[in-house]
């Protein structure tokens, strides 16, 4: 079956624009978790959402928010951008999340590069 | 605070020699443990689990990791590495009860030398 489908994989912005990534999970996983990957702070948790709820919350500014739909896929969205926001975005999925079975799913991620 | 710490940066290893990467953890309660392994430009990918029971857990592409509790430690091994083992490598936790945050390590870069 299909992994986790992360879109667009690259992307360029400037500061103050705002960007909205996608994120298709595995057919079937209800949970989709977001992580920020910078080689300075590694890869930390954004938030996480199952059946359309955002259930935790990392500790991110409110210029990043996310949404999950009703088939689970997801988005992603940070608002005026700065230039520390350059980063790889992974998205995960899960059944009903990490601690049910144990395992995450990962998308290869999404670049985003602010100028 | 809760943490994981994995004290290596960076590793060069010989083909064909023994690998031992370090994690240790930071919490009140045992918590689940993982390791992941991240090729370039790729997401991640789980290697082993542990959640209880046997505390040596056998994973994919042929590594294994040992829990003790009594050092706070879940260090990943491999007996014979291969060229293609290169690649990030993270430890990551998530408590056994409470905000489901998975928490990861700050990754050692894995090298394979001929």
């Amino acid at each position: 079956k299909a992994g986790v489908t992360q879109t667009p994989r690259y992307l360029i912005k400037t500061r103050g624009q705002q960007v909205t990534l996608s994120c298709s999970p595995i057919s079937g996983h209800r949970s989709v978790s977001w992580y920020q990957q910078t080689p300075g702070q590694g890869l930390q948790f954004l938030f996480e959402y199952f059946s359309e709820t955002q259930r935790n919350k990392g500790n991110f500014p409110g210029r990043f928010s996310g949404r999950q739909f009703s088939n689970s896929r997801s988005e992603m969205n940070v608002s005026t951008l700065e230039l520390g926001d350059s980063a790889l975005y992974l998205c995960a999925s899960s059944l009903v999340g990490v601690r049910n079975t144990g395992e995450l799913f990962f998308g290869e991620g999404s670049r985003l590069t602010v100028l | 605070a809760q943490s994981v710490t994995q004290p290596d940066i960076h590793i060069t290893v010989s083909e064909g020699a023994s690998l031992e990467l370090r994690c240790n953890y930071s919490y009140g309660a045992t918590p689940y443990l993982f390791w992941y392994v991240q090729s370039p430009g790729q997401g991640l990918q789980l290697l082993l689990k542990y959640f209880s029971g046997d505390t040596l857990v056998q994973g994919i592409k042929g590594f294994e990791a040992e829990f003790k509790r009594s050092q706070s430690s879940f260090n990943l091994r491999k007996p014979s590495v291969h060229w293609s083992d290169a690649a990030e490598y993270f430890c990551a936790v998530v408590p056994n009860f409470g905000n489901e945050k998975l928490t990861f390590g700050t990754g050692t870069r894995l090298t394979i030398i001929p």
